[in-house]
C-alpha cells in the first residue's frame, strides 16, 4: 500500500540550514506537501510541489523531488528557533475525491 | 488561525460511550477531511465530504461515521468507544474537492481521552 517514510528527528543550530528527507511509495501522486505541527496546535501547510516539478523555492523554503527515487525533501534556509516543530512530509492524489497519507513526522530541534 | 473551528476542544468520556466530534470548515470551503492523530498510528486519514457527499475514505472504523450538513459544517461520530480510540482528531477544509493543488487548512483538533 502507500507509505511516507520520514526520520524521527533533526537537530541544528540556530542559522544552520537544515535538510528534512521523505521517501514514499505511490507513484501516482499529484501533489506532494509539507506541513509543520507547532506544540498544541493544528497542522499548517508550508509548501507543496506538483509531482511533474524537480524544484520549488519559497523565500527560506527550497523543496527538491526525486521522482524517479520517490524522494522528497525541504531544506530550510537560515534557520530560527522558531522553526522548532514537527515537519510532515505527505503525498496525495485526486480521484474524485483527495486521499492524503502523511509520513510519521520529523522533530526538527534548533539550538540557540 | 485557519479559519476551521472544532468544538469541543477537550473530551474525556469512558469506555463503550459514544460523542461527536463537530467542524466548522473556512468560509467558502467546500470539503471537509477528518484524521486521527495518535502517537502510535501517527496521522491517519479518516475520511472526506464535499458539499454534502462523500468522497473519499481512509482508514475510519465501521464504529465511525461521519456527515456534512447543508451549512457544510461536519460532525464526527465515534460509538462503542475504546481506549485505544484516545487521540487527536483533525478536521481541515478546501476549496475544492481535490482537483488543483488542494490546500488543506487545519483546524486545532480535538482531544479525546476515553478512560
Amino acid at each position: 500500500g502507500e507509505d511516507v517514510e520520514q526520520s524521527l528527528f533533526l537537530s541544528v543550530r540556530e542559522g544552520d540550514s537544515s535538510v528534512i528527507n521523505c521517501t514514499y511509495t505511490d507513484s501516482s501522486s499529484t501533489y506532494l506537501y509539507w506541513y509543520k505541527q507547532e506544540p498544541g496546535a493544528g497542522l499548517q501547510l508550508l509548501t507543496y510541489i506538483f509531482s511533474n516539478m524537480d524544484m520549488k523555492q519559497d523565500q527560506r523554503l527550497t523543496v527538491l523531488l526525486n521522482k524517479k527515487d520517490k524522494h522528497l525533501s525541504l531544506r530550510i534556509a537560515d534557520t530560527q528557533t522558531g522553526d522548532s516543530a514537527i515537519y510532515f512530509c505527505a503525498e496525495g492524489d485526486y480521484t474524485g475525491g483527495f486521499k492524503t497519507i502523511f509520513g510519521a513526522g520529523t522533530r526538527l530541534f534548533v539550538k540557540a | 488561525d485557519s479559519g476551521v473551528t472544532q468544538t469541543p476542544k477537550h473530551l474525556i468520556t469512558a469506555t463503550g460511550q459514544r460523542v461527536t466530534l463537530r467542524c466548522s470548515p473556512r468560509s467558502g470551503d467546500l470539503s471537509v477531511y477528518w484524521y486521527q492523530q495518535s502517537l502510535d498510528q501517527g496521522l491517519q486519514f479518516l475520511i472526506q465530504y464535499y458539499n454534502g457527499e462523500e468522497r473519499a475514505k481512509g482508514n475510519i472504523l465501521e464504529r465511525f461515521s461521519a456527515q456534512q450538513f447543508p451549512d457544510l459544517h461536519s460532525e464526527l461520530n465515534l460509538s462503542s468507544l475504546e481506549l485505544g480510540d484516545s487521540a487527536l482528531y483533525f478536521c481541515a477544509s478546501s476549496v475544492t474537492s481535490g482537483s488543483g493543488s488542494n490546500e488543506q487548512f487545519f483546524g486545532p483538533g480535538t482531544r479525546l481521552t476515553v478512560l
